[in-house]
């Protein structure tokens, strides 16, 4: 039972590249949520997901898009990456909306 | 909306004297409120949540928390501070009619001396 896990755990990009971040977990949770972490600001949500096959904007979602296409999987996007973008990015699941997340080991972006 | 506050950004103890971290709250409706741990180069852990019920909340590592409506808190406490217990905590808040989503605090980093 690995929880959740997230790919890959360390990125630099350029001004202008794609990728995708995949986080994982086999928990059999119904919702996932991606989440960035920048000092003094805390976690902040970027999209989040209630069911497989759905998505939904958090508080920060511009530059992002993301995929539920398999309930275990939630994939983050980053189309043309930003030095605003640089950040660290967790990847977190539960199985209710009121229950506690469980979360990934997180994913250092550098945009350079 | 829904907003949560960690007033402190360090908190700093001597290991075996009780510890506080300070959480406050706004939010429409009965709160959810939650509180997490992180350990250095780590994702977060959970440590303990407020539903419903008692006001006083026991979780991980004999931590627990104090649900106080009329002051919006929900403050974190611990009797005797381990160093093992310094980390970085999150509060974070949820609404009881719609809990897709959780706004977090920006933490407060918890330092146990020797």
């Amino acid at each position: 039972n690995a929880g959740v896990t997230q790919t890959p755990k360390f990125r630099v990009l350029k001004t202008g590249q794609s990728m995708t971040l995949l986080c994982a977990q086999d928990m059999n949770h119904e919702y996932m949520y991606w989440y960035r972490q920048d000092p003094g600001m805390g976690l902040r949500l970027i999209h989040y997901s209630v069911g497989e096959g759905t998505t939904a904007k958090g508080e920060v979602p511009d530059g992002y898009n993301v995929s539920r296409l398999k309930k275990q999987n939630f994939l983050l996007g980053l189309e043309s990456a930003a030095p605003s973008q640089t950040s660290v990015y967790f990847c977190a699941s539960s199985s209710r909306s009121y229950n506690e997340q469980f979360f990934g080991p997180g994913t250092r972006l550098t945009v350079l | 909306a829904q907003s949560v506050a960690q007033p402190e950004d360090q908190v700093n103890v001597a290991e075996g004297n009780p510890l506080t971290v300070k959480c406050t709250y706004s939010v429409s409706g009965n709160p959810y409120l939650f509180w997490y741990v992180q350990y250095p180069n780590r994702g977060l852990q959970f440590l303990l949540k407020y539903i419903t019920g008692d006001n006083l909340v026991k979780g991980s590592y004999g931590f627990e928390a104090e649900f106080n409506k009329s002051q919006t808190s929900f403050h974190l406490k611990k009797p005797s501070a381990l160093v093992s217990d310094s980390a970085l905590y999150f509060c974070a808040v949820g609404r009881s009619y719609n809990t897709d989503k959780l706004i977090f605090g920006t933490g407060t980093r918890l330092q146990v001396f020797p």
